[in-house]
């Protein structure tokens, strides 16, 4: 159980379009969902929480403008990157979890700006 | 500030050897403290967690530690295969579902 699915895995967009990302949980209700970006060779970095039904918390650095975030229903938020440019080139990670218990996380999806 | 510390960045072995991987953080109020593998490219998989009331949790062949006086939290990998090369990631839950990650030590198990 608990199951996390991403889509796409990977896109390849040009720079100054848009970019929207899937996260859902297949098997559960996620009350919180969050996304993470990873730089190669670094570590995950929290970008956002959402709690469904409202507005994202966004970490600091984080441009909410930038990087919108939607958790309209329990199984599924999106992220989408507004004008897109090479340096946003990341693996972008959410993971879901229910009411405060352990995150679940999807398999990441490779975002390459050209 | 909260953060999260693995040591060693990279680490190499032979098959069949023991060997341990060190998580250190700096704020001993956690909720709780996950280990989780990432392959090149890929996602999280989620190895152990710990909350915070536990000293240690054991999945097989890999047992995690916690001791929270001195921020410390170490991964146990027993009879390392080849298999098991991989990163290895500690999070850190210091504030509600707020996952603070290390930068990861990657593993070589050589066959």
């Amino acid at each position: 159980g608990a199951v996390v699915s991403q889509h796409p895995s990977w896109v390849i967009c040009k720079s100054g379009t848009s970019v929207k990302i899937e996260c859902r949980s297949l098997d559960f209700q996620a009350t919180t969902m969050f996304w993470y970006r990873q730089f190669p060779k670094q570590s995950l970095m929290l970008m956002a929480t959402s709690n469904e039904g409202s507005k994202a918390t966004y970490e600091q650095g984080v441009e909410k403008d930038k990087f919108l975030i939607n958790h309209a229903s329990l199984t599924l938020s999106t992220l989408t990157v507004t004008s897109a440019h090479p340096e946003d080139s990341s693996f972008y990670i959410c993971s879901a979890s229910f009411q405060g218990d352990e995150q679940y996380f999807g398999p990441g999806t490779r975002l390459t700006v050209t | 500030k909260q953060e999260v510390t693995q040591i060693p960045a990279a680490l190499s072995v032979p098959e069949g050897e023991n060997l341990v991987l060190n998580c250190s953080f700096t704020d001993s109020a956690i909720y709780n403290l996950q280990w989780f593998r990432q392959d090149p490219g890929k996602g999280l998989t989620s190895l152990l967690l710990i909350q915070s009331s536990q000293r240690e949790q054991t999945s097989g062949r890999l047992n995690a530690s916690l001791d929270k006086s001195s921020g410390r939290s170490t991964l146990y990998i027993a009879a390392s295969q080849p298999g098991d090369s991989a990163t290895y990631l500690c999070a850190v839950d210091f504030t509600p579902g707020k996952l603070i990650f290390g930068q990861g030590t990657t593993l070589q198990v050589k066959p």
